[in-house]
């Protein structure tokens, strides 16, 4: 499968609890970005990394939340001491920069819920 | 700020029959993308509209770009009920290169025999 792959794909976890979750893009894309995306809306940017570069974060992230892409390649999503409202679907999509249409693959996601 | 809307957020059809779903956007934007999401799944990219009159096609869904109007429109033709998803589109903010999306709350069709 070259697709884009995201791990795990269901966390639940109590109130305080850090999680991590991992990305996986597809291997020739250098653009890699999250989104998180809850009940009855569509996905929300988060951040995103070109190569090892993380070149943009949104205001939805906060201190609680850290993303790395330390060799340009996989990528991981850390929030540290969960909060109900962080209960979400979390969605890591990869695209080719430079690329025409700049079409972004997205993976299964992560859905977290945090009791 | 680029803000995306889609309407309606909620479609019930009869099989065999047309709509279309409309999506506004606020700032003049370099791509315009059409998802599909099934329940508890992730998006499947549909369409890509690049240019002010573009049309693209796949079976029985049509989506085309009016970049004046700031307007991308998803009909829908003959509906089946395997076209019962939610339907989300994308705009990218022109000028900006990152790639990064703002979505609209997307469309939950429902298609009935």
């Amino acid at each position: 499968d070259t697709g884009v792959s995201q791990d795990p794909r269901h966390k639940i976890t109590k109130r305080g609890q850090n999680v991590t979750f991992r990305c996986d893009p597809i291997s020739e894309h250098n653009r890699l970005y999250w989104y998180r995306q809850t009940l009855g809306q569509g996905p929300e940017f988060l951040t995103y990394f070109q190569n090892e570069a993380q070149l943009e974060k949104s205001r939805l992230l906060s201190d609680r939340f850290s993303a790395e892409r330390p060799k340009g390649s996989f990528s991981t999503l850390e929030i540290q001491r969960t909060e109900q409202g962080d209960s979400a679907m979390y969605l890591c999509a990869s695209s080719l920069a430079g690329s025409l249409y700049n079409e972004q693959f997205f993976g299964p996601g992560t859905r977290l819920t945090v009791l | 700020e680029l803000k995306v809307e889609q309407n309606p957020l909620f479609l019930s059809m009869q099989e065999g029959k047309n709509y279309t779903i409309y999506c506004d956007y606020s700032t003049t934007s370099d791509r315009l993308y059409w998802y599909r999401q099934d329940p508890g799944k992730s998006l499947e990219s549909l369409f890509v509209l690049l240019s002010n009159g573009a049309v693209k096609q796949e079976g029985r869904l049509m989506a085309s770009l009016d970049t004046k109007a700031r307007l991308s429109t998803l009909h829908i033709t003959a509906a089946v009920h395997d076209l019962s998803a939610t339907y989300f589109c994308a705009a990218q903010k022109r000028g900006t290169n990152a790639g990064k999306s703002t979505f609209g709350d997307g469309t939950t069709l429902t298609v009935k025999p």
